[in-house]
């Protein structure tokens, strides 16, 4: 299995910063790199397919650069619904697999 | 607006067969273009995807937990279930629906997800 890994495992923010969080794969997954959104209690969202593409819906304000073992996922502007947790995911090969995630607070 | 519902029973003793099902609305399961899958997460801990469905009945399993797994699809009623035997204290999870592109393996809709919990 392609291990995921995720740097930082937490963060704290405020409103109108940008972040950058970053994802490692453990070997090489060309572009197969997806992002999802979590708040508590409810469903992972998908934010970001194929390593940059947006899913329809999500502002623009995401954005996922990256390919091969390094990836990125960027908040350009915190607004308090982007504080969640954030899981990459691997698209590469099955099984599919996600990285331990990173909790987005409010400072 | 596709929606994907979770039900089936919230508590499961030890050594028993967890099942769930899916049932899916405002599409159907029958499209070629998609596969529907199952995947958990336990308590406070990460995802793990635990198997895919095509509507002709072909799937995917997680070796590692395919010695316990299955996957079945009944178009008629445009539903998918899981069946997870010999269970443990290891499987309490949230366990969500979701659907992915044929062969494209990320999840655009997901169901809202329900827990089971293993306990005696």
């Amino acid at each position: 299995d392609i291990q995921m890994t995720q740097s930082p495992s937490s963060l704290s923010a405020s409103v109108g910063d940008g972040i950058t969080i970053t994802c490692r794969a453990s070997q090489h997954i060309g572009n197969y790199l997806n992002w999802y959104q979590q708040k508590p209690g409810k469903a992972p969202k998908l934010l970001i397919y194929g390593a940059s593409t947006l899913q329809n819906g999500v502002p623009s304000r995401f954005s996922g650069s990256g390919s091969g073992t390094d990836f990125t996922l960027t908040i350009s502007s915190l607004q308090p619904e982007d504080f969640a947790t954030y899981y990459c995911q691997q698209s590469s090969s099955t099984p599919p697999t996600f990285g331990p995630g990173t909790k987005v607070d409010i400072k | 607006q596709l929606q994907l519902q979770e039900s089936g029973p919230g508590l499961v003793k030890p050594s028993e067969t967890l099942s769930l099902t899916c049932t899916v609305s405002g599409g159907s399961i029958s499209s070629s273009s998609y596969y529907w899958g199952w995947i958990r997460q336990p308590p406070g801990k990460g995802l793990e995807w635990i198997g895919s469905i095509y509507y002709s009945g072909s799937t995917y399993y997680n070796p590692s937990l395919k010695s316990r797994v299955t996957i079945s699809v009944d178009t008629s009623k445009n539903q998918f279930s899981l069946n997870l035997s010999s269970v443990t204290a290891a499987d309490t999870a949230v366990y969500y629906c979701a659907r992915h592109e044929f062969l494209e393996w990320f999840f655009d809709y997901w169901g809202q997800g329900t827990l089971v919990t293993v306990s005696s």
